[in-house]
């Protein structure tokens, strides 16, 4: 199984600022195949990145995502209100498709 | 625009069967290019891939090996929906529910199903 491993678990974070998280592959995913979501309390998590580094439809600009090697990197620039919530890394290179932990981004 | 409606209890008794359907609207549960999934999330094991269905030229199903044993997922294209069967339920299957489409990611989810085991 492919594992990803994610950090921080937390953070802490005031609005205006920039905030990265981190998700590291047991091993390569090939073909770009690594997303990343934003959940809310209550509520499904949402599709923000796919392939890596793609943009979903109607997300800001202030996020974006990157690779080097098996680390993958989210990172929200000019942080605003509405981006306090968690945010999960997953795997769709191989079954079982495996998700992050989680890091919840509060207020500081 | 994709829609998921998912429907089925919120208790279920130990050692009994979990069944949850998920209704997809602006998709097709046949398409080639997607997968219907089962996740579900608890605080103990965060969020969990369960399983998904998908036909290419014929159907696939692949689970996850901690249900295995347990778990079916099932198309039904006369109604486009999808199925889950989870067998043999334990507190340790509380969890919320979500069905999702996945075209390379999980793009659409349902609103999902908060699942109690208990007696």
């Amino acid at each position: 199984d492919i594992q990803v491993t994610q950090s921080p678990s937390s953070l802490s974070a005031s609005v205006g600022d920039r905030v990265t998280i981190t998700c590291r592959a047991s091993q390569k995913i090939v073909n770009k195949n690594l997303n990343w979501y934003q959940q809310k309390p209550g509520k499904a998590p949402d599709l923000l990145i796919y392939a890596e580094s793609t943009l979903q439809s109607g997300v800001p600009s202030r996020f974006s995502g990157s690779a080097s090697g098996t680390d993958y990197t989210l990172t929200i620039s000019n942080l605003q209100p509405e981006d306090f919530a968690t945010y999960y890394c997953q795997q769709n290179y191989h079954t079982p498709l495996t998700f992050g932990g989680g890091t919840k981004v509060e207020s500081k | 625009q994709v829609q998921l409606q998912q429907s089925g209890p919120g208790l279920v008794k130990p050692s009994q069967t979990l069944s949850l359907t998920c209704a997809i609207s602006g998709d097709s549960v046949s398409s080639n290019s997607a997968a219907w999934n089962w996740i579900r999330q608890s605080p103990s094991r965060g969020l969990e891939w369960l399983g998904r269905t998908y036909y290419r030229s014929k159907w696939f199903n692949d689970y996850a090996e901690s249900v295995k044993s347990r778990l079916t997922i099932k198309p039904d294209t006369s109604k486009n929906q999808f199925s889950l069967q989870l067998n043999y339920v334990t507190p340790e299957d509380t969890a919320v529910y979500y069905c999702s489409r996945d075209v390379g990611a999980f793009d659409f989810w349902g609103q999902g199903t908060q699942v109690t085991v208990s007696s």
